[in-house]
Parts: structure tokens; sequence; C-alpha cells
């Protein structure tokens, strides 16, 4: 059984840009949550997918959103980046479009600068 | 109101000890509240978790202990080692099951 796999691991980008993170879930699981981890704080729900369909969003604006494929593996992508979106981007996966047993990923460091 | 409040921000046990991490909510919705584990570079992973109809719950060296009345939730680390030394997040989440809270997090060191 694999597990949730990111990537790229680190990405340095500079304000306005562009960027997309991936994520694979695991085996077996067809939803996908996407949660941004500031640095010494707790991670907050950006979106969630469920069956290719976004299934809920969190306090994020809609420069922020995402895809998730036939497969169930996942993009999010942030557009015009601004110094604050600097974090670590977690996916997590679970099955039927709920949150119990999330298993995350190691997460995508992104600086902005 | 959909904060979770988590303290103390960070701990330092001996080894053997017992550290206790505490976290309270607002909304009477949340029934789900489950805490995770997350070393450096990694991301969290899922420890344990309770719903409110039971007021206790353990599961190796790990409980939480739930008062429904004072909405609080606490963990408690039994006989902790130095490989417990991480940071511990609570969450909650109502019945729509999509998006965790998640506390601020509390660092914990367990010195040998």
């Amino acid at each position: 059984e694999t597990g949730v796999t990111q990537s790229p691991t680190h990405l340095i980008k500079t304000r306005g840009q562009q960027v997309t993170l991936r994520c694979s879930s695991q085996s077996g699981h067809n939803t996908v949550s996407w949660y941004q981890q500031a640095l010494g704080q707790g991670p907050q729900f950006i979106f969630q997918y469920y069956r290719e369909e976004e299934n809920g969003r969190g306090n994020f604006p809609p420069r922020f959103s995402g895809l998730q494929f036939p497969n169930y593996s996942s993009e999010l992508n942030v557009n015009a980046l601004e110094l604050d979106d600097s974090a670590l981007y977690l996916c997590a996966s679970s099955r039927g479009g709920n949150n119990e047993k999330l298993f995350f990923g190691s997460g995508t460091q992104l600086s902005v600068l | 109101q959909q904060q979770v409040k988590q303290s103390p921000q960070s701990l330092i046990v001996q080894k053997g000890g017992i550290p206790i991490i505490n976290c309270a909510y607002e909304n009477t919705a949340f029934d789900y509240f489950p805490w995770y584990q997350q070393f450096p570079g990694k991301g969290p992973a899922l420890l344990i978790a309770i719903r409110p109809d039971v007021s206790e719950k353990k599961e190796g060296r790990f409980t939480i202990s739930f008062n429904k009345s004072a909405k609080q939730f606490s963990l408690h680390i039994m006989d902790s080692q130095p490989g417990d030394s991480a940071t511990y997040f609570c969450a909650a989440s109502d019945n729509a099951g999509n998006m965790l809270t998640f506390g601020g997090g509390t660092r914990l060191m367990v010195k040998p």
C-alpha cells in the first residue's frame, strides 16, 4: 500500500507568479484534502476534493484552486503569489468524502520571495 | 466560532513523565476530535481520536480525556519516551466531516 506522495518537496517562487503542487493519494482513497501550515502554526483547511468535485472550502481566496483527477490524484494551484503564501502545503487522503483517518503527505515547502 | 485553542505551546518532561496537552473549543457542532503527531519534515500522523459519546479513550500509551460540558479535551502520554518528542496538534470537525480545525500545536520535548 503506497502512502501519500507530494511533489515537489521544496519550491521557491517570486511574488506574482503562479505555482502548481501535486499530490498522489494513498491507494484505495478517493478523497484529497489540502491544508496550509504556516511556520509554528497548525494546518489550515484550504479545500477538499471527493470524486473529482470540490467538497468544501476553507477561508482562502479564489486564487487558490484545485483539481482532482480520475485516479484521485490532485493538484493545488495558487495564482498571483503573495509573500504570506510562504508555508508548508500538506495534502491528505481519506475515504468517503470525510476527514476521519486522514493520511498526510510530507508536504511541499513553498517560499515566496 | 471555529477556533480550537491548545495549550501549552511547549512542554518539557523527563523520560517516564506524563505530559498533558489541553484543548478547548466553542463550536458545539463539533463531534470528532483527533490528535495528530508531527515530526520535523513530516506531515501530521493520526494518533488517536474520540467522539463526544465517551469521556475517555486509550490506545497504547496515549489517552484522550473528553469533557463535553466544559468543551475541553486533553491528551495524556503515559511513560513518555525521547522518541515521543514531536509537535502535537488537537483538531475538531463537525458532522459535515470535510474540514478539520486544528489547534496551534504543542512542541513536546522528552528528556532522557
